[in-house]
This record gives C-alpha cells, structure tokens and sequence, in this order.
C-alpha cells in the first residue's frame, strides 16, 4: 500500500543554519504530497503541498518540489529560527487509497539560538 | 470560523472504562476524520464521516471503538473497555469535499488519551 518515510530526528541545528528533512514515497497513483507541521499543544497545520510533478510548494521560507522520478518531497529551508522548533510530517494522499492521508512518522526540529 | 475542537483535551482513565470523545468540525465542512496518533508516530486513519454517514473505517478501529456523528456536525469517538494500547491522542480533522484539488485536512489539537 502507500507509504511515507522521512528521515529520522531529532535534528539539532543553530540558528540560520540549512534545513533538508527528507521524505520519500511508495504509491500506486499519482498521489498528492503534504508537509504539515506540529508545533508544541497545537493541532497538525498544513506547510506546503504539490499535486504534480515538478510542482514546488513554498511558504514561510520552506519549500518541497515534488520529484516523481525519485518518489521524494525533501522539506528545505535557507535560514531557520528558534520558532521553528517544532514536529513536521510528510504525508500523501491518493485516489488509489481513497483520498485519505498518509503520514510519515515524523521529524523533530530543534533550533538553538 | 474558530478552527476544530476536540474536547477533553487530555483523559487518565484506568483500564476497562469507557471514554468518549467529541470533536466540533469547521462549520461549512462536511467530511469528518478520525486518526490515531501514537508517541513517535504519524497519525494513523481510523474512520470518515461525510455528513453524517460513515463511509470508512481502518482495521485498527477494533470492536471496542465506536464513531457518529448523527447531525452531520460533531462528532463522537468511544472506545469501551479501555486498553493500555488505546493510549494514544486521538485527533479529528475536516474538509469541504471538493471536486478538485488537493486534500488539505485542518487538525484539531487532539484529545490524548493514557489508560492506567
């Protein structure tokens, strides 16, 4: 069935230092890809998505481009911030499992000032 | 729009107790997720509701769970004869079901459950 693996964490960086979190994925179809963050007490918020291939999602400086040949969707940012201390999980959805999510297990992101 | 809501927030029980859980949808949306989150883990799919038929169920919603929601509003999630396997946060989600597009689910903050 469909399937989401992102890399292993925790990951510790400094302030400003680069992001990679690395996402890859198992689908029958042509799925739509998701990064969704958790901060700390609050609920799953979508980050960014990308519905085909090529496609690159972006927003709060983090971006995704969706590369089918390689089934990944690696989270990347420039420069990160204390305030992005937080869990981020990739995740899939697809017709060919009834348009449900499909998560990763997760990430978690520390940054240190 | 005030977001969804899921309430308790955190339950202790202790094993073989009943609970029960509710989750308050955004108000135009009418597909209703059930996940199950576990330490270390991605949310897991357990059932949906469009309106207030439930379309689906996953194999991990066992016997004991049971889920409504009877209006095509809220929602209910209860597990009888708690386990300590059941501990767990349970979180709700909802859509407007579109005809196109990507399926972008808005989380609750989740109601974690510890059975002793």
């Amino acid at each position: 069935g469909d399937s989401v693996t992102q890399m292993e964490g925790p990951v510790t960086l400094s302030e400003e230092a680069f992001l990679t979190i690395n996402c890859t994925y198992t689908a029958t179809g042509y799925p739509s890809l998701f990064w969704y963050v958790q901060y700390p007490g609050e609920g799953l918020q979508l980050l960014l998505k990308a519905t085909k291939a090529d496609d690159k999602g972006s927003n709060k400086g983090f971006e995704a481009t969706y590369r089918k040949e390689t089934t990944s969707f690696h989270l990347e940012k420039g420069s990160v911030q204390v305030s992005d201390s937080a869990v981020y999980f990739c995740a899939l959805s697809s017709m060919e499992y009834g348009n449900k999510l499909v998560f990763g297990a997760g990430t978690i992101l520390r940054v240190k000032s | 729009d005030t977001g969804v809501s899921q309430d308790p927030r955190h339950k202790i029980t202790k094993r073989g107790q009943n609970v029960t859980f509710r989750c308050d949808p955004i108000s135009e949306h009418n597909r209703l997720y059930w996940y199950r989150q576990t330490l270390g883990q991605g949310p897991e799919f357990l059932t949906y509701f469009q309106n207030e038929a439930q379309l689906e169920k996953s194999r991990l919603l066992s016997d004991r769970f049971s889920a409504e929601r009877p209006k095509g509003s809220f929602s209910t999630l209860e597990i009888q004869r708690t386990e300590q396997g059941d501990s767990a946060m349970y979180l709700c989600a909802s859509k407007r079901t579109q005809s196109s597009g990507a399926n972008v689910l808005t989380f609750g903050a989740g109601s974690r459950l510890t059975v002793l």
